[in-house]
């Protein structure tokens, strides 16, 4: 069975470090692309950043470039967000996705297929 | 940034209702175009991807259509388990993209 499971959340001072983790089982970790996405309270979600199955290419939304690192280590099977410089607007549940590739009408389009339940970071003023 | 916009924010409906959910986006996707499941505490859950292809798992009662820019997720006959939040996200490009959100209630 597939489980992607958060970890790391908390309450955190602004300015404050706070690293997520993001433990996979069921698949083979390495072959896929992992995303983080947040949902704020009471909003909808924000795609937040990306890294390919080898670590080796990563991407970030602009409200986190150069405040959030996203890593892997594929020999623990574990996924993490290292987020430097909180802000208040951080403030939200963060789920780990796993992200699929498929083909389509000669397209090849992607999709979140797992999910994990998520953990709240709280930044506080 | 491709913005994605979903209407309406919010619906109430009956257990048997048919219900549908429209998104656009600010820009052509093709069909990269997916709908999630939200609900409070749970993990999201893949609805329907490719615009109009249902995922494995999901009850027939779902259904998607739409290219382009506009879209929709269609329920018919509501069950009690639906009354969740929905989203739509765009697959075309970085950074991925999310609607705000239909929150379906209970009537």
């Amino acid at each position: 069975e597939v489980q992607l499971v958060e970890s790391g959340g908390g309450l955190v001072q602004r300015g404050g470090s706070l690293r997520l983790s993001c433990k996979a089982s069921g698949f083979t970790f390495s072959s896929y692309w992992m995303h983080w996405v947040r949902q704020v309270p009471g909003k909808g979600l924000v795609w937040v950043s990306r890294i390919n199955g080898d670590g080796t290419t990563t991407t970030d939304a602009d409200s986190v470039k150069g405040r959030f690192t996203i890593s892997r280590d594929n020999a623990q099977n574990t996924l993490f967000l290292q987020m430097d410089s909180l802000e208040v607007e951080d403030t939200a549940v963060y789920h780990c996705a796993r992200e699929i590739k498929y083909s389509k009408s000669n397209e090849v389009g992607r999709y979140f297929d797992q999910w994990g339940q998520g953990t709240l970071v709280t930044v506080s003023s | 940034d491709i913005q994605m916009t979903q209407s309406p924010s919010s619906l109430s409906a009956s257990v048997g209702d048919r219900v549908t959910i429209a998104c656009r986006a600010s820009q052509s996707i093709g069909i990269y175009l997916n709908w999630y499941q939200l609900k409070p505490g749970k993990a999201p859950k893949l609805l329907i991807y490719g615009a109009s292809s249902l995922y494995s798992g999901v009850p027939p009662r779902f259904s998607g259509s739409g290219s382009g820019t506009d879209f929709s997720l269609t329920i018919t006959g509501l069950q009690r388990e639906d009354f969740a939040t929905y989203y739509c996200q765009q697959s075309y490009t970085i950074p991925r993209t999310f609607g705000q959100g239909t929150k379906v209630e209970i009537k």
